[in-house]
């Protein structure tokens, strides 16, 4: 039972243009979420968060947004670089010492 | 501040062998957590300790996985016997309690089963 989904597993991006990940979830309870940017042969790293008291939140050229309605949030990068190619997962969970759902990613590539 | 460390980084066996993870967190770290991530999917939680108390194992398959975190610093996984549907990168991760909604990875161990 995927609770949360990334149903893009590609996208590419020119450099300097705007790249918007997507990713969805099924649990109303769910009330804070992340994303993690994932290199090759490398763990995951924490990128930016938001919790269900927000709609939006924004660190530098990444700005997550939050539609609770739709179940769906989004993360936007602006303007991308080819630094940013990597894989990026989106994560929910219950409160932040609870379990963490993952999405299963989307490899974003940036080209110059 | 060093980062989570993870042996061995690579591990191949043949299926019923068993094999053993060696994870440690960043200091001050109180919660620990092993993820298992299958090629092409998410991590999945495997089992989440609060020091050196089990909070979550719900998905650890205990018939075949278990995992312990003796003092509440390093923790090992073990898996016996293997199957080949065990193959994956297992990702040990920590959270301190002042950031507790940011896991901190390490850079997984990569397990193959033939």
């Amino acid at each position: 039972d995927q609770q949360v989904k990334q149903n893009s597993p590609s996208l590419s991006v020119q450099e300097g243009r705007i790249s918007i990940l997507n990713c969805d979830y099924t649990n109303s309870m769910f009330d804070y979420f992340l994303w993690y940017k994932k290199y090759p042969a490398e763990g995951p790293t924490f990128l930016i968060s938001i919790s269900s008291i927000k709609d939006k939140n924004e660190d530098g050229r990444f700005t997550v947004f939050l539609n609770k309605s739709a179940k769906h949030l989004s993360l936007h990068i602006v303007p991308s670089q080819p630094g940013d190619s990597a894989v990026y997962f989106c994560a929910a969970s219950r409160g932040t010492g609870n379990q963490f759902y993952f999405g299963t990613g989307t490899s974003l590539t940036v080209i110059p | 501040e060093a980062g989570v460390a993870q042996s061995p980084r690579y591990k191949i066996i043949e299926k019923r062998q068993s094999v053993a993870f060696w994870c440690n967190p960043i200091s001050g770290h109180a919660t620990l957590y092993w993820y298992q991530q299958i090629l092409g999917q998410g991590p999945k939680l495997l089992i989440q300790f609060q020091n050196n108390g089990v909070v979550d194992d719900s998905q650890l398959p205990k018939d075949r996985f278990s995992a312990e975190r003796l003092k509440g610093v390093d923790s090992t996984l073990k898996i016996q016997p293997a199957k080949l549907e065990d193959s994956a990168v297992y990702l040990c991760a920590s959270s301190s309690p002042l950031r507790a909604g940011e896991l901190f990875f390490g850079e997984g161990s990569r397990l193959t089963v033939l």
